[in-house]
C-alpha cells in the first residue's frame, strides 16, 4: 500500500536554529498538508497545499514557516528560527482528490532545546 | 471552528458497542474520521460528505446529519484493536483543511 515517507523521524535542533523536514507524498496525490501535534494534544492545522502554490494557511503559519516542492515529489516545511513552542511531532499528509481520506506520513518529532 | 467532540474518554469491555459524536457550529462540506494509537500517526477511517449519509467499515460505522451539523461514530462489539484516541476532522465548503477536534480517548479491555 503507497505511503507518505517523512525524514528525519526525529530531530533535536538549538532554539533560534532552521529546520527542514521533508515528505515524500504518494505519487498521484493532489493535495498535501503539514499538521503538529503536540504531545497528548489534538492534531493542528498548520498549511495546505495544491497545485504548487499554498490553498489555505492557520494563524501559526507565520513568517518563521514557509512550505516548499522543489522537484515535484518532495514537499518539505522550513522553520527558520525554531523556538521552545515549535517541539511537537509534525505530521505531513496527502490526498488524491478533496473529497478522499488524508494519508498521514509517520511524523517528525521535533525536540527544540 | 474547532469541532466540538464526547465524549473525551470511553472505556469498554470487549464485546461492547460505543458513539463518538462530532458536532460544528458551521455548514460543513465533509465530516472525517481517524484513529491514533500511541506514538503513530492518524489513520483514515472514513469519511462522509454532504448530503448526509451513512458508511460502514466492518463493524465501525458513520453518520452525518447535515441539518444539525452533527456527525456520530459507532463501534459495535468492540475489539482490543480498536483501543486508541478518535479524531473527527470537519471541512467547510470555502476551506481546502480539515480542522480537527480534541480526540476521544477509547480503551477496551478485555
Amino acid at each position: 500500500e503507497p505511503e507518505v515517507t517523512q525524514t528525519p523521524s526525529h530531530q533535536v535542533t538549538q532554539m533560534g536554529q532552521e529546520v527542514i523536514l521533508r515528505c515524500v507524498p504518494i505519487s498521484n496525490h493532489l493535495y498535501f498538508y503539514w499538521y503538529r501535534q503536540i504531545l497528548g494534544q489534538k492534531v493542528e492545522f498548520l498549511v495546505s497545499f495544491y497545485n504548487n502554490e499554498i490553498s489555505e494557511k492557520s494563524e501559526i503559519f507565520d513568517d518563521q514557516f514557509s512550505v516548499e516542492r522543489p522537484d515535484g515529489s518532495n514537499f518539505t516545511l522550513k522553520i527558520r528560527s525554531t523556538k521552545l513552542e515549535d517541539s511537537a511531532m509534525y505530521f505531513c499528509a496527502s490526498s488524491v482528490i478533496r473529497e478522499h481520506g488524508y494519508t498521514f506520513g509517520s511524523g517528525t518529532r521535533l525536540t527544540v532545546v | 471552528q474547532q469541532p466540538v467532540q464526547s465524549p473525551q474518554a470511553v472505556i469498554l469491555r470487549e464485546g461492547e458497542d460505543a458513539v463518538i459524536n462530532c458536532s460544528s457550529s458551521k455548514a460543513l462540506y465533509s465530516v472525517h474520521w481517524y484513529r491514533q494509537k500511541h506514538g503513530e500517526a492518524p489513520v483514515f477511517l472514513m469519511i462522509l460528505l454532504k448530503g448526509g449519509e451513512q458508511k460502514g467499515h466492518e463493524k465501525i460505522s458513520a453518520s452525518f446529519n447535515e441539518k444539525k451539523q452533527q456527525s456520530s461514530l459507532y463501534l459495535t462489539a468492540s475489539q482490543l484493536s480498536y483501543s486508541g484516541t478518535y479524531f473527527c476532522g470537519t471541512e467547510i465548503s470555502s476551506s481546502y483543511k480539515l480542522i480537527f477536534g480534541s480526540g476521544t480517548r477509547l480503551l477496551v479491555r478485555p
